[in-house]
C-alpha cells in the first residue's frame, strides 16, 4: 500500500461546479497534512495547510479525519482557473523528517 | 522575494555527461530536497538534507550526488547522465523547526538526455 493515495482522476467539470477530492495516507503517526496545486509545467505551490478542526479558504475547504486516516478538499463554484493538479501531501516526523506525496489528482474545469 | 532559485531552466545532455543543477534559498531554511518528476507522474524524492553537512538518500537516489557545505545551497549532480534520468527537477526548501512545513520550490529544470 502506498503512503499516500490519491484518485488521479482526471475529473472533468463544468464552471460553478461543486467538486471533492480525498487523499488516503497509511502511516497513523503523521502529523501535519496540506494540499498544494501544480499547474501543468510548473512547480508545485501550497494551496493550504489542512487542520485537525477542518479549515475554509474561501471556496475551498481542507478536512482532516484522522480515525479513517484521509484528507479531502472541497472547491465550490469551480472556476476555470482552478484547472490543474491537487497534490495530498503528508508530513511525519518520525520519518525521517519527509514529506510524503501523493502523485495528484487532476482536474479540468470546463466553460 | 527571491525564495528558492534553481540554475539552469533548461538543459540538453549528451550520455555519459555530467551536470550540476544549482539551487540556492534565502530563507534560511534547514531543510533542501531535491526532487525528479517524469511527465504525468508525482514527484520523487532524489536526496534530502536537515541542514549544512547533512545528506541523506530519498527514494531514487541512484545516479546522483548532492552536498550542502552552506544552508543556502544544496547542490544536484548528475554523473554519466543516461536518458532515464530525462526529467524536470525541483528544488524545494522547508524550515520545519519553526513549525512551518510549507516548501517552496524553485520553478524547475528541465533536463533532457540524448
Amino acid at each position: 500500500r502506498k503512503e499516500v493515495e490519491q484518485d488521479p482522476g482526471p475529473f472533468n467539470v463544468p464552471e460553478g461546479a461543486t467538486v471533492a477530492f480525498n487523499c488516503t495516507y497509511s502511516n497513523s503517526a503523521s502529523q501535519s497534512f496540506f494540499w498544494y496545486r501544480q499547474d501543468c509545467r510548473k512547480e508545485p505551490k501550497l494551496l493550504m495547510s489542512v487542520y485537525s478542526s477542518g479549515n475554509e479558504d474561501g471556496r475551498f475547504t481542507a478536512q482532516l479525519n484522522r480515525a479513517s486516516q484521509y484528507i479531502s478538499l472541497l472547491i465550490r463554484d469551480s472556476k476555470l482557473s482552478d484547472s490543474a493538479t491537487y497534490l495530498c501531501v503528508v508530513y511525519n516526523a518520525g520519518n525521517n523528517r519527509k514529506l510524503i506525496w501523493g502523485l495528484g489528482t487532476s482536474l479540468a474545469v470546463n466553460p | 522575494n527571491a525564495g528558492v532559485t534553481q540554475t539552469p531552466k533548461f538543459r540538453i545532455l549528451k550520455i555519459g555527461q555530467s551536470m550540476t543543477l544549482q539551487c540556492t534559498q534565502d530563507m534560511n531554511h534547514n531543510y533542501m530536497y531535491w526532487y525528479r518528476q517524469d511527465p504525468g507522474m508525482g514527484l520523487k524524492l532524489i536526496y534530502y538534507s536537515v541542514g549544512a553537512g547533512i545528506t541523506d538518500k530519498g527514494e531514487v537516489p541512484n545516479g546522483y550526488n548532492v552536498s550542502r557545505s552552506t544552508t543556502e545551497d544544496f547542490p544536484l549532480r548528475l554523473e554519466l547522465a543516461a536518458p532515464s534520468q530525462t526529467s524536470v527537477y525541483f528544488c524545494a526548501s522547508s524550515d520545519r523547526d519553526r513549525g512551518n512545513t510549507e516548501a517552496f520550490f524553485g520553478q524547475g529544470t528541465r533536463l533532457t538526455v540524448v
